[in-house]
């Protein structure tokens, strides 16, 4: 699976859009973006996917750039309650054993 | 909306006693993973059944074993517990394999052998 750069921490204010970047450069073709965050104690929660095009849930936005080589999260209106690591993770279509790898992540600090 | 409910959340267990910590999902799901999760390390595969009646190892595989008792549970036993074995295990589901089927990880087991 290709290897993520994410920052180590970031700050939000509360009620503004948090943007998350990640950047993937070494992405394949058949390999999806995907975000995680865990709260602490928590299990990991899946937030979003993508291959191609940007993708919109009830959480969060989505946008991965054309060359697919970096993407953003975007949690639009974050709360006290989006404080966790987030981690974007890259994997194969068909990956033997289907493991998630996850990395270093960004720790987001949402200020009141 | 229970999703993944992983039993017991907490345990202690002196070295060379043995547990079995449980995971049931309630998603129709048709594979199922554990992962350990230490300090610094990020998540590691343990095991992971694709479809009911099926298990496969994963990173790391070495004093575990596991049951998919059916299509909503799968254990994870511990045979003779080590001090290298404390860890928070999560256990995850998914539709299935594909690479655009995202997982869902239950609160996890916080394991501690003294």
């Amino acid at each position: 699976d290709a290897k993520t750069t994410q920052p180590t921490s970031m700050d939000c204010a509360e009620g503004r859009a948090a943007n998350l970047p990640c950047n993937h450069s070494t992405i394949s073709g058949n390999e999806y973006v995907y975000w995680y965050r865990q709260i602490h104690s928590q299990g990991p929660q899946y937030i979003i996917h993508g291959l191609k095009n940007n993708e919109t849930n009830e959480m969060a936005s989505l946008i991965i750039t054309e060359d697919r080589k970096s993407s953003t999260l975007i949690l639009p209106h974050a709360t006290l309650r989006d404080t966790a690591v987030y981690y974007c993770i890259v994997r194969v279509a068909n990956n033997a054993g289907n493991m998630l790898t996850f990395g270093g992540g960004t720790r987001l600090m949402v200020k009141p | 909306n229970a999703g993944v409910t992983q039993t017991p959340k907490f345990q202690v267990l002196k070295t060379g006693q043995s547990m079995t910590l449980q995971c049931a999902q309630d998603m129709n799901h048709n594979s199922m993973y554990w992962y350990r999760q230490d300090p610094g390390m990020g998540l590691r595969l343990i095991y992971y059944s694709a479809s009911e009646g099926t298990t496969d190892k994963g990173e790391v595989p070495n004093g575990y074993n596991v049951s998919r008792l059916n299509k909503r549970e799968f254990s994870l036993r511990l045979e003779s517990a080590a001090p290298s074995q404390t860890s928070v295990y999560f256990c995850a589901s998914s539709v299935g394999q594909g690479g655009g089927q995202p997982q869902h990880f239950g609160d996890g087991t916080r394991l501690s052998i003294l």
